[in-house]
This record gives structure tokens, sequence and C-alpha cells, in this order.
């Protein structure tokens, strides 16, 4: 198993440009999520899904768009990039509520 | 709401014992998490407490007290690969968000 991954590892994106991180998953989770985390600071969950076309918002949900048309992909999508979204995305998954979260390598975004 | 407090930053020596301290306050409880992130990666679990006591892995362990809002990460026999950040994370009664801390950023010294 790949277990969760992301790509890309790193982008740099101007003011004002728009992309897509993408998140894949193999075992089967049917929870799965994005966190943001700034530097030195714990993750803000952006968005999470509990499965296949069910997506709901987290904390910091301004600026970013999600979908789930299948159980393995979760995508995360910046529209109008904004210097404030410099940061490190984690995608997660889980296959329970209780259950552990397994976080994929991250993406690092910096947006100037 | 959540409020997760842990301290920023701790030094230990190679060998020595640390305690890093959660407490938290939450409209409801069902589970805290304890994360290790080394710099540059990705967080990766350690331990879960849902009822109060102690849960013993190795080198690490973690105590919960709900009715205080209180958890420790005990890592003994410390070892240079020990330096990391640790995050503490609660889950809520309602809902299936995790909540983390800001992170406690672990050094450890020869």
């Amino acid at each position: 198993n790949a277990g969760v991954t992301q790509t890309p590892k790193f982008r740099i994106l101007k003011i004002g440009q728009s992309m897509t991180l993408q998140c894949a998953q193999d075992m089967n989770h049917n929870y799965m999520y994005w966190y943001r985390q700034d530097p030195g600071m714990g993750l803000k969950l952006i968005y999470y899904s509990v499965g296949a076309g069910i997506t709901d918002k987290g904390e910091v949900p301004n600026g970013y768009n999600v979908s789930r048309s299948t159980t393995e992909d979760f995508p995360l999508r910046l529209e109008l990039a904004a210097p404030s979204q410099t940061s490190v995305y984690f995608c997660a998954s889980s296959y329970d509520l209780a259950d552990t979260q397994y976080f994929g390598p991250g993406t690092r975004l910096t947006v100037l | 709401g959540q409020n997760i407090d842990q301290p920023t930053e701790m030094t230990a020596t190679e060998g020595a014992i640390v305690q890093i301290n959660c407490t938290y306050q939450t409209s409801g409880f069902n589970g805290l998490f304890w994360y290790q992130q080394h710099a540059g990666e990705a967080p990766t679990f350690l331990s879960y407490n849902v009822l109060d006591g102690l849960e013993e892995k190795g080198r690490f362990s973690s105590f919960l007290s709900r009715s205080k809002g209180y958890s420790y990460l005990l890592l003994k026999e410390l070892q240079m690969k020990d330096s990391a950040s640790y995050l503490c994370a609660v889950r809520a009664a309602a809902g299936n968000k995790l909540t983390f801390g800001g992170g406690t950023r672990v050094l450890v010294k020869p």
C-alpha cells in the first residue's frame, strides 16, 4: 500500500492564480481530511469528507473548495491564491470516526 | 469551541525523561491523540486515550484525566531521533473533527 499520497510536493503561485492539490489514498478509508500548517503552528482543518459525495467545512474553509467523487481521491482547490494561503497542506485519511488519521507527505505552497 | 494548550518548546538530555503536558477545554470529548512530527515531515500517530489512565507503548506513555482536561506524553530514555514536535489533538464528542494544539518542539541534546 502506498498509503496517502499528495502531489505536488512544492509549488509557487502568483497572487490570483488557481491550482488543485491532489490527494489519494489506497486504504479504502471512508474519512478524508485537509489541513494546513503554518510555520511553528499546529494543524488547522480546512475541509473533510465522510465518504464519496459528502464533504463539510472545517475550521478555516474560506478560499478553498473540495470534492469527493471517489473513495480514493480528495482534491483541494484554491481559486484565487492569496499570500495568506502560504502554508504546508496535509491530507489525511482514517477508516472510521474514532480511528487514527494517516497523513500524506504534505504540499509546501508559497503564494507571492 | 475547543482550546488546547501545550508548551512551545522543551529541551532535554539524551537518556533522560521528558513530560509534555496538554490541557484542553472542549464542549464535548471523544478521545485525545498524540502525534510526532519531525521537521519537514508529516505527523505520525503515537497514542490514543479515551478513558482515564496511562497507556504505555515502549518508551512512550500517555496519560489522560478527563475530569481535569489534562493529558501528558512521557518520553523515556530519550534518543537524538526523538527531537521533533509533539502534537496533542482532541476529538469533540460531536462531529468528526480533530482540533490540534500548537505542538511542543522537543530538542534532545547529547
